[in-house]
């Protein structure tokens, strides 16, 4: 089972910062946090990871709260292409570079001009 | 990002039929690949881990006699679903992880079954 939970829809109007949470109260000491997104009928796209120190790249912000039980992904400026399901996971088992990638439920994410 | 290809985007088939969907990882080894599956309006099931040269480990509820996965190197692994049935009717998605951890998703392929 998913060990997150997100809200199952959110809207954004273009142009302004796109905010989406996630739950992951039980996450363990060396999981590690992953967000994926997916438009209709496409893989999934990673978007950014992180441990406990927030993280910054072209795409997007994590935020992760210091007791490592929820997230926030950020994205600055939304545009129409960023409509999409936002993934939030955590990845069981081995750290950064094994285990798995368990999808919940996601948020989809309507950006509306 | 790495570059994972599915082949075929799409197929339609005959109920009892066999077909095998490839995976490969372009330009990077996969050690290790993931089949999953996604029914409309649904999230995404993992199916199977496999890694390169040993078998699949299946997730509970899976049939391994009836989703044969081969990762018969580090940039190719089929699945091949066996005597298909309309209930097989799905999005399957492949996905292939590198030695540094980083992981990367297929456009996905379309299986219809009448």
């Amino acid at each position: 089972d998913a060990k997150t939970t997100q809200p199952p829809s959110m809207d954004c109007a273009e142009g302004r910062a796109a905010n989406l949470p996630c739950n992951h109260s039980t996450i363990s000491g060396n999981e590690y946090v992953y967000w994926y997104r997916q438009i209709h009928s496409q893989g999934p796209q990673y978007i950014i990871h992180g441990l406990k120190n927030n993280e910054t790249n072209e795409m997007a912000s994590l935020i992760i709260t210091e007791d490592r039980k929820s997230s926030t992904l950020i994205l600055p400026h939304a545009t129409l292409r960023d409509t999409a399901v936002y993934y939030c996971i955590v990845r069981v088992g081995g750290g950064n570079q094994g285990g798995k990638l368990i999808f919940g439920q996601g948020t989809e994410l309507s950006v509306k001009p | 990002g790495a570059v994972v290809s599915q082949h075929p985007s799409w197929v339609i088939c005959k109920s009892g039929t066999s077909v095998k969907i490839e995976c490969r990882s372009l330009d990077f080894q996969a050690t290790t690949m993931f089949w999953y599956r996604q029914f409309p309006k649904q999230s995404l099931m993992l199916m199977a881990t496999s890694n390169e040269g040993s078998k699949a480990t299946y997730e509970q509820g899976v049939e391994k006699d009836k989703f044969l996965i081969n990762h018969a190197s580090l940039t190719l692994s089929t699945l091949t679903v066996t005597s298909a049935h309309p209930e097989d009717s799905s999005f399957y998605i492949c996905s292939a992880r590198g030695q540094g951890g980083e992981q990367f998703f297929g456009p996905g392929t379309r299986l219809t079954v009448l």
